[in-house]
């Protein structure tokens, strides 16, 4: 089974803080995914990549940056946490080019104080 | 743009088929997904649908129609497991994978 892990479950963070939220997967997935899920909102896109050093702005990336250096990981970051990007963060990959069977981590809830 | 809309709830009875609605617009469709997200948990995934017609697995089906722009999710057989969230999503030509904002499944016994 492809394995999806992010490396922190829950995070606190001062406002202003940079925050880095990592993901790694073990398949060999092209495409890699970071959503935020609010409750109402569903999940909404943040950015994704779909190659190594290449990066796509999602729906919502204001305030968000991403990096990914190596094709297993896919790292998110907040330059400068502020209290409105309190959510879960939700990473996934994809194997299959052109269909979206999507493998998620366990999420990373963060709280921005 | 891609949208996406969904029911925010239904409820059914243990035991029954209900049917979960969602209506697209995105361009360059690639196909329609669906996910389960139990309390707590991650969102897994369900089936898939690129061409038009029913897809069965197991108790699940899914339905698309390209033309309608519309799918749906059947769940034949509730079971009180089958309490969760449903959320159907589309993929594009640009590779963005976008999801509706979920349908919260209620079942009674």
């Amino acid at each position: 089974d492809v394995k999806v892990t992010q490396s922190s479950r829950y995070l606190v963070k001062r406002t202003g803080e940079k925050v880095f939220l990592e993901c790694v997967q073990d398949m060999d997935h092209e495409n890699m995914f970071w959503y935020r899920q609010d409750p109402g909102l569903g999940l909404r896109l943040i950015y994704f990549s779909y190659d190594v050093k290449m990066k796509e702005k999602g729906d919502i990336p204001e305030g968000y940056s991403v990096s990914r250096e190596k094709k297993e990981r896919f790292s998110l970051i907040l330059e400068s946490a502020s209290t409105n990007q309190t959510s879960m963060y939700l990473c996934a990959s994809d194997g299959y080019s052109g269909a979206n069977v999507l493998t998620f981590g366990a999420g990373s809830r963060l709280t921005v104080l | 743009g891609q949208s996406l809309e969904q029911p925010s709830e239904v409820t059914a009875v243990e035991g029954a088929i209900v049917q979960i609605n969602c209506t697209y617009q995105t361009s360059g469709f690639y196909g329609l997904s669906w996910y389960q997200q139990h309390d707590g948990g991650a969102p897994t995934f369900l089936s898939y649908n690129a061409l038009d017609g029913l897809e069965e697995t197991g108790r699940f089906s899914s339905f698309l129609s390209r033309s309608d722009s519309y799918g749906y999710l059947l769940l034949q057989e509730l079971q009180m497991k089958d309490s969760a969230s449903y959320f159907c999503a589309v993929g594009g030509r640009d590779d963005k994978i976008i999801f509706g904002k979920g349908t919260r499944l209620h079942i009674l016994p």
